[in-house]
């Protein structure tokens, strides 16, 4: 149990247009999910956190208007990349956690590069 | 990323034991925790630790934990090569248990 996906797994999009990355709870309410962004041979930043039915909670320095999340569902959350740029090529990791526990459970990641 | 710290890479034998080391900065964190992280895959949880315990032994993975050095480490006991992976050191931030500050990550590659 404690499945968590993302779709998709890696997309290349061109610079100026926008990119949705879905993170799906597959086997349980996801009370609060985050999302996280891995640059190579570096910790994974945490940029926000959302819970089901409110606003994202972002972290200092991520933009908001930029990286767009919502999350609708018990069981979905997306984050959409606007007017994409090279720069937020990357690596973007979401989690999920139910209201019962203190664990996180990840996503696969998706690879998201701009040209 | 920059509030916990960790060696990038580790490599040791097959049967050998491994320890990786990790250092944070906030003395308010509840739990810390250890993941895996293998090629193509998510994180997966490996073990936690309250910050009350000073040592956590769950079948070959042992957690020690030195609260007045913020120091945490986590020792694989007959390491095999389905260990090798990379290993995320992570603390709780603040009084929020729930919010994670990760570090970069150790590469642990077990040779025959």
């Amino acid at each position: 149990g404690a499945v968590v996906s993302q779709h998709p797994s890696r997309v290349i999009c061109k610079s100026g247009t926008s990119v949705k990355i879905e993170c799906r709870s597959l086997d349980f309410q996801a009370t609060t999910m985050f999302w996280y962004r891995q640059f190579p041979k570096q910790s994974l930043m945490l940029m926000a956190t959302s819970n089901e039915g409110s606003k994202a909670t972002y972290e200092q320095g991520v933009e908001k208007d930029k990286f767009l999340i919502n999350h609708a569902s018990l069981t979905l959350s997306t984050l959409t990349v606007t007017s994409a740029h090279p720069e937020d090529s990357s690596f973007y990791i979401c989690s999920a956690r139910t209201g019962y526990s203190y664990e996180q459970y990840f996503g696969p990641g998706t690879r998201l590069t701009v040209t | 990323g920059e509030d916990v710290e960790q060696s990038l890479f580790l490599s040791v034998r097959e049967g050998d034991s491994s320890v990786i080391n990790c250092t944070y900065t906030d003395s308010s964190s509840t739990y810390l925790y250890w993941y895996k992280q293998e090629p193509g895959a998510g994180l997966q949880l490996l073990t936690y630790i309250f910050s009350n315990m000073d040592m956590k032994q769950d079948q070959r993975l042992t957690v020690l934990l030195n609260k007045k050095d913020k120091h945490l480490s986590l020792r694989i006991a007959d390491t095999q090569t389905g260990d090798s992976a990379i290993y995320f050191c992570a603390e709780s931030i603040g009084s929020n248990d729930y919010k994670l500050s990760f570090g970069a990550g150790t590469t642990v590659t077990v040779r025959a």
